[in-house]
Protein backbone atom coordinates (compact mmCIF):
# COMPACT_ATOMS: atom_id res chain seq x y z
CA UNK A 1 0.00 0.00 0.00
CA UNK A 2 1.01 3.45 0.08
CA UNK A 3 3.44 4.87 2.58
CA UNK A 4 4.73 8.31 3.50
CA UNK A 5 8.08 8.85 5.35
CA UNK A 6 8.11 11.58 7.37
CA UNK A 7 11.14 13.55 8.47
CA UNK A 8 12.42 14.16 11.07
CA UNK A 9 10.79 12.27 13.38
CA UNK A 10 11.50 15.07 16.78
CA UNK A 11 13.23 17.43 16.73
CA UNK A 12 14.64 19.67 19.62
CA UNK A 13 14.86 23.35 18.55
CA UNK A 14 15.96 26.84 20.17
CA UNK A 15 13.37 29.56 20.36
CA UNK A 16 13.44 31.61 17.75
CA UNK A 17 14.92 29.14 15.13
CA UNK A 18 13.14 28.21 12.09
CA UNK A 19 11.84 23.99 11.35
CA UNK A 20 11.91 22.10 8.38
CA UNK A 21 10.20 18.96 7.92
CA UNK A 22 9.09 16.84 4.72
CA UNK A 23 7.09 13.69 3.59
CA UNK A 24 8.10 11.87 1.08
CA UNK A 25 6.18 9.20 -1.20
CA UNK A 26 6.70 6.62 -3.68
CA UNK A 27 3.02 7.48 -4.96
CA UNK A 28 1.76 10.50 -6.34
CA UNK A 29 -1.20 12.62 -4.60
CA UNK A 30 -3.51 14.70 -5.40
CA UNK A 31 -3.38 16.14 -2.19
CA UNK A 32 -0.96 17.36 0.81
CA UNK A 33 -1.79 18.50 4.03
CA UNK A 34 -0.43 19.14 7.55
CA UNK A 35 -1.90 18.46 10.30
CA UNK A 36 -0.81 19.51 14.31
CA UNK A 37 -1.87 17.64 17.54
CA UNK A 38 -1.09 18.56 20.65
CA UNK A 39 -1.65 16.32 23.46
CA UNK A 40 -5.07 14.47 24.28
CA UNK A 41 -6.46 16.46 21.42
CA UNK A 42 -7.32 15.84 17.66
CA UNK A 43 -5.22 16.61 14.84
CA UNK A 44 -5.82 20.45 13.85
CA UNK A 45 -5.34 21.17 9.95
CA UNK A 46 -2.48 23.97 9.48
CA UNK A 47 -2.23 24.06 5.65
CA UNK A 48 -3.76 22.08 2.45
CA UNK A 49 -2.17 21.88 -0.65
CA UNK A 50 -4.28 21.02 -3.81
CA UNK A 51 -1.86 21.70 -7.15
CA UNK A 52 1.68 20.62 -7.57
CA UNK A 53 4.26 22.94 -7.25
CA UNK A 54 1.71 25.15 -4.91
CA UNK A 55 3.39 27.16 -1.87
CA UNK A 56 1.19 28.26 1.01
CA UNK A 57 1.75 30.31 4.26
CA UNK A 58 -0.21 30.28 7.21
CA UNK A 59 1.28 33.33 9.68
CA UNK A 60 5.04 31.77 10.49
CA UNK A 61 4.23 28.15 8.80
CA UNK A 62 4.91 27.96 4.63
CA UNK A 63 4.15 24.41 3.22
CA UNK A 64 4.56 23.22 -0.38
CA UNK A 65 3.47 20.66 -2.58
CA UNK A 66 6.47 18.79 -4.72
CA UNK A 67 6.30 19.59 -8.59
CA UNK A 68 6.51 15.30 -8.51
CA UNK A 69 3.50 15.51 -6.41
CA UNK A 70 5.48 12.59 -4.14
CA UNK A 71 6.62 15.38 -1.71
CA UNK A 72 5.97 18.10 0.60
CA UNK A 73 7.57 20.16 3.33
CA UNK A 74 6.70 22.16 6.23
CA UNK A 75 8.47 25.01 7.44
CA UNK A 76 8.11 27.07 10.51
CA UNK A 77 9.69 30.51 11.15
CA UNK A 78 10.89 31.96 14.36
CA UNK A 79 9.59 28.82 16.67
CA UNK A 80 7.71 29.64 19.73
CA UNK A 81 7.24 27.64 22.81
CA UNK A 82 3.20 27.11 21.60
CA UNK A 83 4.60 25.32 18.70
CA UNK A 84 5.59 22.30 20.68
CA UNK A 85 3.43 18.69 19.52
CA UNK A 86 3.46 16.71 16.82
CA UNK A 87 2.82 17.39 13.60
CA UNK A 88 1.92 14.96 10.57
CA UNK A 89 1.81 15.49 6.57
CA UNK A 90 -1.10 13.09 4.74
CA UNK A 91 -1.11 12.52 1.11
CA UNK A 92 -5.14 12.20 -0.28
CA UNK A 93 -6.10 10.32 -3.55
CA UNK A 94 -9.37 10.14 -4.18
CA UNK A 95 -11.86 8.58 -6.82
CA UNK A 96 -14.75 7.69 -7.27
CA UNK A 97 -16.78 9.23 -4.55
CA UNK A 98 -14.79 9.63 -1.38
CA UNK A 99 -11.19 9.27 -0.78
CA UNK A 100 -8.59 7.97 1.71
CA UNK A 101 -6.02 10.11 3.69
CA UNK A 102 -2.49 8.44 4.20
CA UNK A 103 -0.70 9.65 7.16
CA UNK A 104 3.11 10.02 7.59
CA UNK A 105 4.35 8.83 11.38
CA UNK A 106 4.55 12.26 12.09
CA UNK A 107 7.94 14.61 13.53
CA UNK A 108 7.56 15.54 17.57
CA UNK A 109 8.56 19.22 17.47
CA UNK A 110 10.27 20.17 21.69
CA UNK A 111 11.20 23.82 21.94
CA UNK A 112 14.19 24.83 24.39
CA UNK A 113 12.73 27.76 25.97
CA UNK B 1 -15.28 26.53 10.11
CA UNK B 2 -16.41 22.80 10.37
CA UNK B 3 -16.78 21.28 13.53
CA UNK B 4 -16.99 17.21 13.76
CA UNK B 5 -17.70 16.77 17.68
CA UNK B 6 -17.08 13.59 19.81
CA UNK B 7 -19.87 12.56 22.33
CA UNK B 8 -17.09 12.00 24.80
CA UNK B 9 -13.48 12.91 25.93
CA UNK B 10 -12.81 9.90 27.93
CA UNK B 11 -14.58 6.73 28.06
CA UNK B 12 -14.31 3.64 30.41
CA UNK B 13 -15.51 0.55 30.03
CA UNK B 14 -15.12 -3.10 30.76
CA UNK B 15 -14.62 -5.77 28.81
CA UNK B 16 -17.16 -7.46 26.96
CA UNK B 17 -19.66 -4.25 26.86
CA UNK B 18 -21.18 -2.58 23.73
CA UNK B 19 -19.52 0.76 22.86
CA UNK B 20 -20.78 3.46 21.32
CA UNK B 21 -18.92 6.51 19.87
CA UNK B 22 -20.60 9.41 18.40
CA UNK B 23 -19.39 11.69 16.01
CA UNK B 24 -21.12 14.54 14.01
CA UNK B 25 -19.98 17.16 11.81
CA UNK B 26 -22.21 20.40 11.03
CA UNK B 27 -21.04 21.15 7.31
CA UNK B 28 -22.95 18.44 5.18
CA UNK B 29 -19.98 16.85 4.72
CA UNK B 30 -20.68 13.51 2.45
CA UNK B 31 -17.27 11.77 3.34
CA UNK B 32 -17.33 10.54 7.18
CA UNK B 33 -14.24 8.52 9.04
CA UNK B 34 -13.17 6.53 12.10
CA UNK B 35 -9.64 6.24 12.86
CA UNK B 36 -7.95 5.05 15.80
CA UNK B 37 -4.24 6.39 16.99
CA UNK B 38 -1.63 4.39 18.78
CA UNK B 39 1.94 5.07 19.66
CA UNK B 40 4.22 3.87 17.62
CA UNK B 41 1.53 2.79 15.25
CA UNK B 42 -0.07 6.21 14.23
CA UNK B 43 -3.38 6.63 12.52
CA UNK B 44 -5.23 4.29 11.32
CA UNK B 45 -8.37 4.19 9.38
CA UNK B 46 -11.27 1.49 10.83
CA UNK B 47 -14.20 2.46 8.57
CA UNK B 48 -15.12 5.10 6.63
CA UNK B 49 -18.73 6.39 5.01
CA UNK B 50 -19.20 8.20 2.10
CA UNK B 51 -22.96 8.34 2.47
CA UNK B 52 -25.78 7.75 4.21
CA UNK B 53 -26.52 4.39 5.10
CA UNK B 54 -22.98 3.30 3.11
CA UNK B 55 -19.92 2.14 4.69
CA UNK B 56 -16.70 0.76 3.73
CA UNK B 57 -14.15 -0.88 5.64
CA UNK B 58 -10.59 0.29 6.27
CA UNK B 59 -7.24 -0.90 7.23
CA UNK B 60 -8.19 -2.39 10.50
CA UNK B 61 -12.13 -3.27 10.51
CA UNK B 62 -11.88 -6.36 12.87
CA UNK B 63 -13.87 -6.10 15.94
CA UNK B 64 -15.84 -2.75 14.92
CA UNK B 65 -18.97 -2.00 13.33
CA UNK B 66 -20.08 1.62 12.07
CA UNK B 67 -23.49 3.07 11.57
CA UNK B 68 -24.49 6.29 9.57
CA UNK B 69 -28.27 6.75 9.43
CA UNK B 70 -28.17 10.41 8.78
CA UNK B 71 -25.51 12.52 6.88
CA UNK B 72 -24.33 14.21 9.84
CA UNK B 73 -23.60 11.45 12.53
CA UNK B 74 -21.21 8.51 12.06
CA UNK B 75 -21.29 6.28 14.93
CA UNK B 76 -18.69 3.59 15.92
CA UNK B 77 -19.40 0.24 17.68
CA UNK B 78 -17.68 -2.24 19.70
CA UNK B 79 -19.54 -5.28 19.98
CA UNK B 80 -17.92 -6.94 22.62
CA UNK B 81 -15.11 -3.97 23.67
CA UNK B 82 -11.53 -6.53 24.50
CA UNK B 83 -8.11 -4.46 26.35
CA UNK B 84 -6.62 -4.47 22.97
CA UNK B 85 -9.19 -1.58 21.59
CA UNK B 86 -7.75 0.60 24.48
CA UNK B 87 -7.01 3.77 21.70
CA UNK B 88 -7.74 6.93 20.91
CA UNK B 89 -10.29 7.32 18.44
CA UNK B 90 -10.62 9.92 15.96
CA UNK B 91 -13.52 11.04 13.67
CA UNK B 92 -13.01 12.55 10.83
CA UNK B 93 -15.34 14.31 7.72
CA UNK B 94 -14.42 15.68 4.56
CA UNK B 95 -15.77 16.89 1.35
CA UNK B 96 -14.48 14.58 -1.64
CA UNK B 97 -11.30 15.49 -2.20
CA UNK B 98 -10.60 18.36 0.21
CA UNK B 99 -9.40 18.89 3.57
CA UNK B 100 -10.55 16.59 6.36
CA UNK B 101 -11.74 17.69 9.50
CA UNK B 102 -10.79 15.90 12.92
CA UNK B 103 -12.96 15.58 16.27
CA UNK B 104 -10.61 16.10 19.56
CA UNK B 105 -10.81 12.55 19.96
CA UNK B 106 -11.92 9.57 22.18
CA UNK B 107 -9.77 7.99 24.76
CA UNK B 108 -11.06 4.52 25.19
CA UNK B 109 -9.92 2.67 27.86
CA UNK B 110 -11.05 -1.13 28.54
CA UNK B 111 -10.66 -2.44 31.59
Amino acid sequence: GQQLNQSPQSMFIQEGEDVSMNCTSSSIFNTWLWYKQDPGEGPVLLIALYKAGELTSNGRLTAQFGITRKDSFLNISASIPSDVGIYFCAGLNYGGSQGNLIFGKGTKLSVKP
Amino acid sequence: DVKVTQSSRYLVKRTGEKVFLECVQDMDHENMFWYRQDPGLGLRLIYFSYDVKMKEKGDIPEGYSVSREKKERFSLILESASTNQTSMYLCASSTTGRRYTFGSGTRLTVV
